[in-house]
């Protein structure tokens, strides 16, 4: 298996653009979330899905913030419009609830918005 | 909701010496206890994770401790290697998922 795989893993935008990030889970695993890495915030849980259905949302800083799990492999999480706050690696990751409980990390998406 | 302090932020030592990490939690239903490294432009993984039946857990070099009564855990490094330096995070969680995570600790292990 692949592993969790994020797309883009680079992007450059400027204020005000959108930007839509995007995530395909491993095959199997059940539970998705979405974390953004800052220096000054370290990791903070945006949302997460188990079965495709939003659980938690609650880290979701904003109303420009959206995520979407429209298949059980797949999600994006979309900011529009974007400002350089947003700056950061955005990761996604899955599990296989209930026995398994490591997190799989993909690759992270580094997002810079000038 | 879930709180995770974790320190030091920042931690150097010798190669060969040990390191500890420490993490405190707030919330009592959180059972589930991992640490994840994660070394420069790389994602986290997971590295030694235990549960709240659990006192101890052992891996090679690597041990974790929990003491539920007090609500705190540690990460113990034995016989430290340069390769050991990275960003490692604790983390919390209960049996819903969601995952709770420590702001990290540099380790820096100098040859």
């Amino acid at each position: 298996d692949a592993g969790v795989i994020q797309s883009p893993r680079h992007e450059v935008t400027e204020m005000g653009q959108e930007v839509t990030l995007r995530c395909k889970l491993i095959s199997g695993h059940n539970s998705l979330f979405w974390y953004r890495q800052t220096m000054m915030r370290g990791l903070e849980l945006l949302i997460y899905f188990n079965n495709n259905v939003p659980i938690d949302d609650s880290g979701m800083p904003e109303d420009r913030f959206s995520a979407k799990m429209p298949n059980a492999s797949f999600s994006t999480l979309k900011i529009q419009p974007s400002e350089p706050r947003d700056s950061a690696v955005y990761f996604c990751a899955s599990y296989l609830p209930p026995g398994a409980r490591e997190l799989f990390f993909g690759e992270g998406s580094r997002l810079t918005v000038l | 909701g879930e709180n995770v302090e974790q320190h030091p932020s920042t931690l150097s030592v010798q190669e060969g010496d040990s390191a500890v990490i420490k993490c405190t939690y707030s919330d009592s239903a959180s059972n589930y206890f991992p640490w994840y490294k994660q070394e420069l432009g790389k994602r986290p993984q997971l590295i030694i994770d235990i549960r709240s039946n659990v006192g101890e857990k052992k891996d090679q070099r690597i041990a974790v401790t929990l003491n539920k009564t007090a609500k705190h855990f540690s990460l113990h490094i034995t016989e430290t290697q340069p390769e050991d330096s990275a960003v490692y995070f604790c983390a919390a969680s209960m049996s819903a998922g969601k995952s709770t995570f420590g702001d990290g600790t540099t380790l820096t292990v100098k040859p």
